[in-house]
């Protein structure tokens, strides 16, 4: 099982913001980073060190943490942005785990 | 162009071993942290081993003492060879680079920025 929680699925509407979260020990003291990843493909990293946005990955993904628990939002979720979104915490203790993925659902 | 090709999965009975291979264009694979990530089907990523610039190597508890990762420097390849397979090791298997910035000193400071190339990936399925 994941060392990190994350909400098994999300719905959202067209236009609205979305938030996934992602739950862990002492997930403060590591670095979070999110993926994305379509059906068939490869994941995609869509935010690093907690709240840093790859360049290319638009301006609507942003990241936040608090404590134990980190927060993948998407303002203005758009139809593209339907995926699965693995969170995965770092550090050189215990490299890199990720959570069980969150399936996004645009109605 | 940087890229990641895996080869080498396929069907293998359990207690089998395969071998997969990873090779890297455009990036120096020894110059650079490397994982392994597997996914099983309709399932989250799973972190599978790391091996470290300075060769190190890390492996997750289901998979110790089982797998071992290494790397030719002559041929910039990554490998993963997996021994003792069992049905749960059934997913597909990632072959990744890890973005890490280092920053020597007394204390070196590592600053993570996420797995910024993945390859195609490679199925495994165990199975008798």
């Amino acid at each position: 099982s994941s060392e990190l929680t994350q909400p098994p699925s999300v719905s959202v509407s067209p236009g609205q913001t979305a938030s996934i979260t992602c739950s862990g020990d002492k997930l403060v003291d590591k670095y979070v980073c999110w993926y994305q990843q379509k059906p068939g493909q490869s994941p995609v990293v869509v935010i690093y060190q907690d709240t840093k946005r790859p360049s290319g990955i638009p301006e609507r993904f942003s990241g936040s943490i608090s404590g134990n628990t980190a927060t993948l939002t998407i303002s203005g979720t758009q139809a593209v942005d339907e995926a699965d979104y693995h969170c995965q915490a770092w550090d050189t203790s215990t490299a890199g785990v990720f959570g069980g993925g969150t399936k996004l659902t645009v109605l | 162009e940087v890229q990641l090709v895996e080869s080498g999965g396929g069907l293998v009975p359990p207690g089998g071993s395969l071998r997969l291979s990873c090779a890297a264009s455009g990036f120096t694979v020894s110059s650079n942290y490397m994982s392994w990530v597997r996914q099983a089907p309709g399932k989250g990523l799973e972190w599978v081993s790391i091996i470290y610039s300075g060769g190190g190597t890390d492996y997750a508890g289901a998979v110790k003492g089982r797998f071992t990762i290494s790397r030719d420097n002559s041929k910039n390849t990554l490998h993963l060879q997996m021994n003792s397979l069992r049905v749960e090791d059934t997913a597909i298997y990632y072959c990744a680079r890890d973005d890490v910035v280092v920053l020597p000193g007394a204390v070196p400071q590592y600053f993570y920025h996420g797995i910024d190339v993945w390859g195609q990936g490679t199925t495994v399925t165990v199975s008798s």
